[in-house]
């Protein structure tokens, strides 16, 4: 069974770094690329980018280019956000999937992890 | 990399039909078949329940179906039940690996 199981709840101050986990079970993790998707309270769904844990690869949105980086680990299997200089409006649900039926497909998702951005 | 069109909400009575409209441009929708849909409900995580336009993946009722014409796609939900009260949000991909979702439409069920 296909599972991606992220880290908890973070609390951070506004201009600190934050790093979630998403740590994927029941396939190859290096088969598929991992996406990760952004959601501010109340807002719709936003496509941050995609990594592929076979060569590290990225791709980031416009959006989040240069302020956030995505890595694999494939000694244990997790993919990393890692988000700086965190603003308030950086506050939302961050979720990571992965794409196993076909290209950009997100099949499986994580349970989401809540940043919280307060000073 | 604009977001695509979505209407804010539809709404329909139980065992209606509705259909939600995802408006793109000839870069993403209307260059590749790679068109999702995702539900998700208050508090969970999107679930996948159209890919490749107009593919369910196993275990998604055929109440939900989809399809593409030029830049806009669009997916028609039949026989309208409470349960299909959610946010609805189509995904498209628009090459060089860059994927774009939908502003969500919210489909009420009267």
């Amino acid at each position: 069974e296909v599972q991606l199981l992220q880290s908890g709840a973070e609390v951070r101050k506004p201009g600190a770094t934050v790093k979630i986990s998403c740590k994927v079970s029941g396939y190859t993790f290096t088969d598929y690329n991992i996406h990760w998707v952004q959601q501010a309270p109340g807002k719709g769904l936003e496509w941050m980018g995609v990594v592929d844990p076979e060569d590290g690869e990225a791709v980031y949105a416009a959006k989040f280019q240069g302020r956030v980086t995505f890595t694999a680990d494939t000694s244990t299997d997790t993919a990393h956000l890692e988000l700086k200089s965190l603003r308030n409006e950086h506050t939302a649900v961050y979720y990571c999937a992965t794409a196993s039926l076909a290209a950009a497909t997100l099949d499986f998702w994580g349970q989401g992890t809540l940043l919280t951005v307060s000073s | 990399q604009s977001a695509l069109t979505q209407p804010a909400s539809v709404s329909g009575s139980p065992g209606q039909s509705i259909t939600i409209s995802c408006a793109g441009t000839s870069s993403d929708v209307g260059a590749f078949d790679l068109v999702s849909w995702y539900q998700q409900h208050p508090g969970k995580a999107p679930k996948l329940i159209i890919y490749e336009a107009t593919k369910r993946p196993s275990g998604v009722s055929n109440r939900f179906s989809g399809s593409r014409s030029g830049n806009t796609a669009s997916l028609t939900i039949s026989g309208l039940q409470a349960e299909d009260e959610a946010d609805y949000y189509c995904s498209a991909f628009a090459g060089h690996r860059i994927s774009l979702f939908g502003g969500g439409t919210t489909v009420t069920v009267l």
